[in-house]
């Protein structure tokens, strides 16, 4: 399958710091990517809709304003995490979506560990 | 997209078939059924997904029923690398938006 990469894997920073994320898609173009923010039990919920060329789609209670997405090629979507506090400690991860005809498939990157201190 | 529901937990002796169960009473016609898993602190991998036939890939069978209101993913033979949270998710394809539940977490046993 596909390869989706993510850099980097996890980071650790101090409070009120940003941090930005990368996610790449290796070998095959992602008009549109997603990203999840998952908690420590939890399952992965869907933070944004990450589409090329175009502002991102956020989900309902996601602050945009704290939460940057850019996706600025067809092989690329960074999430920066604005003013970072230990609440936003988590695993992030991406998915990015390769359209075949009649037959989407979407691969996820690895995630990146986020330590706020 | 419809709403999925999963037993929260499995067991499976290593070399047996695990059966995880998925019921979707309220997917519609036009909605996939897709099964991923999530291995400790990775990524989630896709396995396999149909629509209303029966689908087979070299990692596992999808059985759907008729009326397409529940599925089973069949791994044949489990290893204990197949440990992990096995999550059932039903998607239109329209988006590409795959909202998580809570999974199955399958724990292979020697």
């Amino acid at each position: 399958g596909a390869v989706v990469s993510q850099h980097p894997s996890w980071v650790i920073c101090k409070s009120g710091t940003s941090v930005k994320i990368e996610c790449r898609s290796l070998d095959f173009q992602a008009t549109t990517m997603f990203w999840y923010r998952q908690f420590p039990k939890q399952s992965l919920m869907l933070m944004a809709t990450s589409n090329e060329g175009s502002k991102a789609t956020y989900e309902q209670g996601v602050e945009k304003d704290k939460f940057l997405i850019n996706h600025a090629s067809l092989t690329l979507s960074t999430l920066t995490v604005t003013s970072a506090h230990p609440e936003d400690s988590s695993f992030y991860i991406c998915s990015a979506l390769e359209f075949r005809q009649g037959d989407d498939e979407q691969f996820f990157g690895p995630g990146t560990r986020l330590t706020v201190l | 997209d419809a709403k999925t529901t999963q037993p929260t937990s499995m067991d499976c002796a290593e070399g047996r078939a695990a059966n995880l169960p998925c019921n979707h009473s309220t997917i519609s016609g036009n909605e996939y059924v897709y099964w991923y898993r999530q291995i400790h602190s990775q990524g989630p991998q896709y396995i396999i997904h149909g629509l209303k036939n029966n689908e087979t890939n070299e990692m596992a069978s999808l059985i759907i029923t008729e009326d397409r209101k529940s599925s089973t993913l069949i791994l044949p033979h489990a290893t204990l690398r197949d440990t992990a949270v096995y999550y059932c998710i039903v998607n239109s394809g329209n988006t590409g938006k795959l909202i998580f539940g809570q999974g199955t977490t399958l724990q292979v046993k020697p």
